[in-house]
């Protein structure tokens, strides 16, 4: 089983509200990334947890956080976004060891109004 | 930060066609995977090759880790196999960088 679940699958959200993204695996992976993709672009890097800790955080605005509340989940909560941050949002998983390779979820299709 | 280009970054070709994509990155690299992404967007896992050669069905991959490039056969091409193909390289400690992508469309 190679399988990484993201809910909801799409997003509309105005600017002043909060809401979550969520992202849940159970494959005993404990490395998890969130990543951010616009229309025509590749995949960037957002964040990554390692053992349930941040390990990278690639200088994202403080409107994004992330968090890991055990080894399966991680959560993006999203507040006060901008309509620039209307985008796709994939989070993917990896078992720990150098030599592994990553599992995308399908995503969640963010619209920010 | 790492440069990963890929070529070409648009393809058309007719169904059962041969093509190549290839992916150059900047600097040496841990790891290197390649993706499908369907219309959809759901990122599939086709190959990950660090080095050497993989080969499953009609898709192939070769890296050459030395020469910093990596190289995405698929033969006898099907409509399916349209989409968006993108490497992703690893430098260290789950830091990824993928590729700037190559969109292939196969008609009938």
């Amino acid at each position: 089983d190679t399988e990484v679940t993201q809910t909801p699958k799409h997003l509309v959200m105005g600017m002043t509200n909060k809401k979550s993204l969520k992202c849940e695996q159970h494959m005993g992976h404990r490395a998890m990334y969130w990543y951010k993709q616009k229309a025509k672009k590749p995949p960037e890097l957002m964040f990554v947890y390692s053992y349930e800790k941040l390990s990278i955080n690639e200088s994202v605005p403080s409107r994004f956080s992330p968090e890991c509340p055990n080894s399966s989940l991680l959560n993006l909560h999203l507040h006060a976004l901008q309509p620039e941050d209307s985008a796709l949002y994939l989070c993917a998983s990896r078992r720990p060891g150098r030599v592994n390779e990553q599992y995308f979820g399908p995503g969640t299709r963010l619209t920010v109004t | 930060g790492i440069q990963v280009e890929q070529s070409p970054p648009d393809l058309i070709l007719q169904e059962g066609a041969n093509s190549t994509l290839r992916c150059n990155f900047s600097d040496s690299v841990n790891n290197l995977q390649w993706f499908h992404q369907n219309p959809w967007g759901q990122l599939i896992n086709l190959f990950y090759i660090p080095s050497g050669t993989k080969q499953n069905g009609r898709l192939s991959a070769t890296t050459v880790a030395t020469e910093r490039y990596s190289l995405l056969y698929i033969s006898s091409s099907q409509t399916t196999d349209s989409g968006v193909y993108f490497c992703a390289v690893e430098r260290l400690g789950n830091q990824f960088y993928f590729g700037t992508g190559t969109s292939l469309t196969v008609i009938p």
